[in-house]
């Protein structure tokens, strides 16, 4: 079974610049994670879809991030315009109907 | 406010021992919680569940307690070995069970010395 994919695995970019990540989960599993892993610190949840509808979105940075799952499967998170504050690693998750949770690599973000 | 500590940032066994981490969490009324291993580079990878009505669970040479009166979980990782070393996350749910959603510790570096 092949695991979550995400692309770039890494970017560099100046700050107030755009940049966006994309994710392929699992195939069939219908939730999807968006998380910001800041170096030290664990995983943070930015947004949960279920299928293609939002779950939680409360944590994020609605004035200059979006995300968007179409279709219930690929999903995109934009930034934009990135702050220094977003340099990250941005992890994608997707589950089946139980709680584990897979994780793709991650891309990791460096703004300057 | 909500809080989830994991004991230390680092530590260091010798290879044979047993490593314990703990998780420590406040204000939380998790139904279920989560332990995950990440390598550097590398996303979070599961390794074991535990519910709220369980009071341990095993798998291999890993075990996980959860006790939800001290609001503790204990991770042992039995017979250690070097390929242990890693970030080893706490993961607890944050909705009573609802929305599988998961709020992470910030994890401890396990380094096990040959």
């Amino acid at each position: 079974e092949a695991g979550v994919a995400q692309s770039p695995r890494y970017k560099i970019i100046e700050k107030r610049q755009s940049v966006a990540f994309w994710c392929n989960p699992i195939s069939g599993h219908a939730t999807l994670y968006w998380y910001q892993q800041i170096l030290g610190q664990g995983p943070k949840l930015l947004i949960q879809f279920q299928n293609n509808g939002v779950v939680d979105d409360s944590q994020l940075p609605k004035d200059r991030f979006s995300a968007e799952r179409l279709k219930g499967v690929d999903s995109t998170l934009k930034i934009q315009p990135a702050k220094l504050e977003d340099s990250a690693v941005y992890l994608c998750a997707s589950s089946p109907m139980n709680n584990e949770q897979f994780f793709g690599p991650g891309t990791r973000l460096t703004v300057l | 406010s909500q809080k989830i500590e994991q004991n230390s940032e680092a530590l260091n066994i010798q290879e044979g021992k047993t490593a314990t981490l703990t998780c420590n969490y406040t204000n939380y009324s998790p139904a279920y919680l989560q332990w995950y291993r990440q390598d550097p580079g590398r996303g979070p990878v599961f390794l074991l569940l535990i519910r709220e009505n369980e009071k341990e669970k095993r798998k291999e040479r890993l075990k996980v307690t959860f006790d939800t009166t001290l609001k503790q979980s204990l991770f042992h990782i039995t017979a250690s070995q070097p390929a242990d070393s890693a970030t080893y996350l706490c993961a607890l749910d944050a909705t009573g069970g609802s929305a599988r959603q998961l709020t992470f510790g910030s994890g401890t570096q396990l380094t096990v010395l040959p």
